[in-house]
């Protein structure tokens, strides 16, 4: 069985830009999550979709953006980028709802670098 | 506000050595509590979760976990480490309700020497 995928591997952008980061859930699973793996921060919750809805949101600014497909494939949009936002974006996806027993399954991540 | 504190950042050990990974969290209510790993050139991977029950959790590959309420601590644990083991241990908590948001420990590297 197929895990969760994302791409692309690495993405280089440059100050200002928008980055566009994609995930594919793994088959079954509804809910997609997204996590930002920065230097020194850790990792940090962005953003949960399920059904096509935000169902929560990390503390992070109205820049970062997403969107869940009907297929449940999920989109990551960052605007106006800014330095610190060069991190490894991670996605990870589970069953709906996501109750204790669920475990989120971790994709490989999108490297993003802004110059 | 939630938070998971992991003590150590960095730890060697030989082969064969013990191994114990501290985790603590500040969270008030009821807990669900995660150690996940990340092998060198891998994706994080679960290693053993506590939501109810046995406060003693047996993992994969031979890692357990003791949740200790009292202590707010959720410790890793393995009698004798592989080189194999070398990775980044991150411990992760979620609170009660449906948020769907894992709150990360800062991660803690771990060198296996052979």
């Amino acid at each position: 069985e197929a895990g969760v995928t994302q791409s692309p591997t690495h993405l280089i952008k440059t100050r200002g830009q928008q980055a566009t980061l994609r995930c594919s859930p793994i088959s079954g699973h509804t809910s997609v999550y997204w996590y930002q793996q920065a230097l020194g921060l850790g990792l940090q919750f962005l953003l949960w979709y399920d059904e096509g809805e935000e169902r929560n949101r990390g503390n992070f600014p109205p820049r970062f953006s997403g969107r869940q497909f009907p297929n449940y494939s999920s989109e990551l949009n960052v605007n106006a980028l800014e330095l610190e936002d060069s991190a490894l974006y991670l996605c990870a996806s589970s069953f709906y709802p996501p109750t204790p027993a669920d475990t989120q399954y971790f994709g490989p991540g999108t490297r993003l670098t802004v110059l | 506000a939630q938070s998971v504190s992991q003590h150590n950042h960095h730890v060697i050990l030989s082969e064969a050595a013990s191994l114990e990974l501290g985790c603590n969290y500040s969270y008030g209510g009821t807990v669900n509590l995660f150690w996940y790993v990340q092998y060198p050139g891998q994706h994080l991977q679960l290693l053993l979760k506590y939501f109810s029950g046995d406060p003693l959790v047996k993992g994969i590959k031979g890692f357990e976990a003791e949740f200790i309420k009292s202590k707010f601590s959720f410790n890793l644990r393995k009698p004798s480490v592989q080189w194999s083991d070398t990775a980044e241990y991150f411990c992760a908590v979620m609170g009660s309700g449906n948020t769907g948001k894992l709150i990360f420990g800062q991660g803690t590297t771990l060198q296996v020497k052979p």
